[in-house]
This record gives C-alpha cells, sequence and structure tokens, in this order.
C-alpha cells in the first residue's frame, strides 16, 4: 500500500487555468505539508496542516489555496495559473514521535 | 532560523569508490537531521536520520552519516557506491513538533564506470 500518495502525477495546462492535487496518506499521521521543488531541484515548504487546521503559511501567492477535508487529506488549489507556477509539488506527512516526514512522488505540473 | 548547506553541487564517483556527500546545518538547539535520496522522477526516499544518541547512524542501501555538533556537520558516507545510487541527495534539518523540513540544496551524484 503506498504510504503518501498523489494525483495527478502529472499536470499540464495553460495560463490562467484553474487546477488542483490531491494527496492522501495512510498512515495516520496529524501533520501534513505541501513542498514546492523549483527547475534548480530546490525543496521550499509552502503551507502545513496539523489536525485539519492550517499551521504554517509561508510566503505564497493567495492564488494557492491548501484544504482539508481530514487528517488523512490536504488538497492543494491554484488558482489563475502562471507560467511561475510550472515545478513539481510534493507532499508529506508526519506524526508521532518520528518526526521523519513520508513524502508523496510527488506532481510535475507545467503551465504552458 | 534553521538553514542547511550543501557545499558540493554535483560529484562524480567510480563505481566502487568510496563516497562522501557534506552537508553543514544551523540550528540553536539540538537539530533533527536527515538525508533524502531523489532518483530521476521519483518522490524522496529517506535514507537515514539523527535526533540523538549515537553520533554515527546507519541507514537503508549501505549509507551512513556521522553527526559532528562541533563542526554543525552531518555528513553522508558510503564505502562503495553502486551505479544505482546515481541520484540527487539532500540533507534536510527539522525541529520538535511538526515543524517543516528545511533541505539544502542537494547534491547530484553521477557514477562512472
Amino acid at each position: 500500500d503506498t504510504a503518501v500518495s498523489q494525483t495527478p502525477k502529472y499536470l499540464v495546462t495553460q495560463m490562467g487555468n484553474d487546477k488542483s492535487i490531491k494527496c492522501e496518506q495512510n498512515l495516520g499521521h496529524d501533520t501534513m505539508y505541501w513542498y514546492k521543488q523549483d527547475s534548480k531541484k530546490f525543496l521550499k515548504i509552502m503551507f502545513s496542516y496539523n489536525n485539519k487546521e492550517l499551521i504554517i503559511n509561508e510566503t505564497v501567492p493567495n492564488r494557492f489555496s491548501p484544504k482539508s477535508p481530514d487528517k488523512a487529506h490536504l488538497n492543494l488549489h491554484i488558482n489563475s495559473l502562471e507560467l511561475g507556477d510550472s515545478a513539481v509539488y510534493f507532499c508529506a506527512s508526519t506524526g508521532g514521535e518520528a518526526y521523519e516526514q513520508y513524502f508523496g512522488p510527488g506532481t510535475r505540473l507545467t503551465v504552458t | 532560523a534553521q538553514s542547511v548547506t550543501q557545499p558540493d553541487i554535483h560529484i562524480t564517483v567510480s563505481e566502487g569508490a568510496s563516497l562522501e556527500l557534506r552537508c553543514n546545518y544551523s540550528y540553536g538547539a539540538t537539530p533533527y537531521l536527515f538525508w533524502y535520496v531523489q532518483s530521476p522522477g521519483q518522490g524522496l526516499q529517506l535514507l537515514l536520520k539523527y535526533f540523538s544518541g549515537d553520533t554515527l547512524v546507519q541507514g537503508i542501501k549501505g549509507f551512513e552519516a556521522e553527526f559532528k555538533r562541533s563542526q554543525s556537520s552531518f555528513n553522508l558516507r558510503k564505502p562503495s557506491v553502486h551505479w544505482s545510487d546515481a541520484a540527487e541527495y539532500f540533507c534536510a534539518v527539522g525541529a520538535p513538533w511538526r515543524t517543516p523540513l528545511v533541505f539544502g540544496k542537494g547534491t547530484r551524484l553521477s557514477v562512472i564506470a
């Protein structure tokens, strides 16, 4: 069973469109994250949710809106997509005493 | 604030040779340190982690890392590299209570015959 899954794996869309990326974890974790990996492979936190509540929101345009319907899911909705949004988006989760984060396979978003 | 520096952007080693990837961190308290590996087109896989205790930690795939507080370092090592180890390696630092990880910029490892 996949621990952290994301859909879709690839997303190609045009500027101005609205798109969503879904993330699910079956690890029973209470905290989930969205990270963005840019074209230079640099990984940076975007959002962090604990028990469905937003606890960290880095400097991210408000076109990005995360939603957590329950502890196992954290979705990312992006409005009015721009060329600069092209990146790989990773979902991750953590829980218990371990503090290690488990990452999903990533969603490669290409905006044309 | 936490930060991580991986001084080497790209390293090339011969198959069977030893490997050391450098990582330096900045954090005021005892850090939670991680090494992740990302194969081309893949997600991030945890190689090993350090929270406390023995400063030499063993991970998967024959990797190990040593925490040196005096040098603020957490270098990753492998005695004999295999071609399948070619990938991007990321060092990361975390903190208690679900704090997001801060990643270094990664080191790309190439393995030649």
